[in-house]
């Protein structure tokens, strides 16, 4: 049975940091590229971040390039995301998924508050 | 980087209607790199169609995709309660782009 299972979301001043982490099991993790994916309050899907299976390969989107770093550990099964300065426009629900192809299983969500 | 524009922003429609959504690319799409998603208030996203055409696991066969270059299509046949939710487009060719959505709303 997939699960994955996101952690470290919180609340966080505007200049803040956050580290997002997605433990999985159910699947051989290493043999998988995954993903960060974002929905602010009212808004679309935005995709934030994708790394290949053993995390040489590495895309992020404009709107986070240079403030976030995601990472992988392939001997713990997670996924992480390292969110520095932060926004008042980075609040959301963070997705971790797996990409097979397209993304075809996604963690709960974890929600990031950006506030003063 | 790609630009998806989905349309109608909202559809309302009746149980046991169609429901025909539009997703219209900046530039060409590789066909094998196309998807759609489902997405419902407090849930997680699924995964419907993949590679324009091809159902993932656990999608009824109500649901269709089609389409090439630059327009792709998704449609609802006979809409169940349960198909009332907001439905993304997405390319994955190098980046992971989604459409801004289309709301399928009950009438």
């Amino acid at each position: 049975h997939v699960q994955l299972v996101e952690s470290g979301g919180g609340l966080v001043k505007p200049g803040g940091s956050l580290r997002l982490s997605c433990e999985v099991s159910g699947f051989t993790f290493s043999d998988y590229y995954m993903a960060w994916v974002r929905q602010a309050p009212g808004k679309g899907l935005e995709w934030v971040s994708y790394l290949s299976d053993s995390g040489t390969y590495i895309r992020y989107a404009d709107s986070v390039r240079g403030r976030f770093t995601i990472s992988r550990d392939n001997g713990k099964n997670s996924l992480y995301l390292q969110m520095n300065s932060l926004r008042l426009e980075d609040t959301a629900i963070y997705y971790c998924a797996r990409k097979y192809s397209a993304l075809d299983y996604w963690g709960q969500g974890v929600p990031v508050t950006v506030s003063s | 980087e790609i630009v998806l524009t989905q349309s109608p922003g909202a559809l309302y429609l009746s149980p046991g209607e169609s429901a025909t959504l539009y997703c219209r690319a900046s530039q060409t799409i590789n066909d094998i790199y196309f998807a759609w998603y489902q997405k419902k208030p407090g849930q997680t996203p699924r995964l419907l169609i993949y590679g324009v055409s091809w159902r993932a696991p656990g999608t009824p066969d109500r649901f269709s995709g089609s389409g090439s270059g630059t327009d792709f299509t998704l449609t609802i046949s006979r809409l169940e309660p349960e198909d009332f939710a907001v439905y993304y487009c997405q390319e994955y060719s190098v980046a992971l782009t989604f459409g801004g959505g289309t709301k399928v709303e009950m009438k």
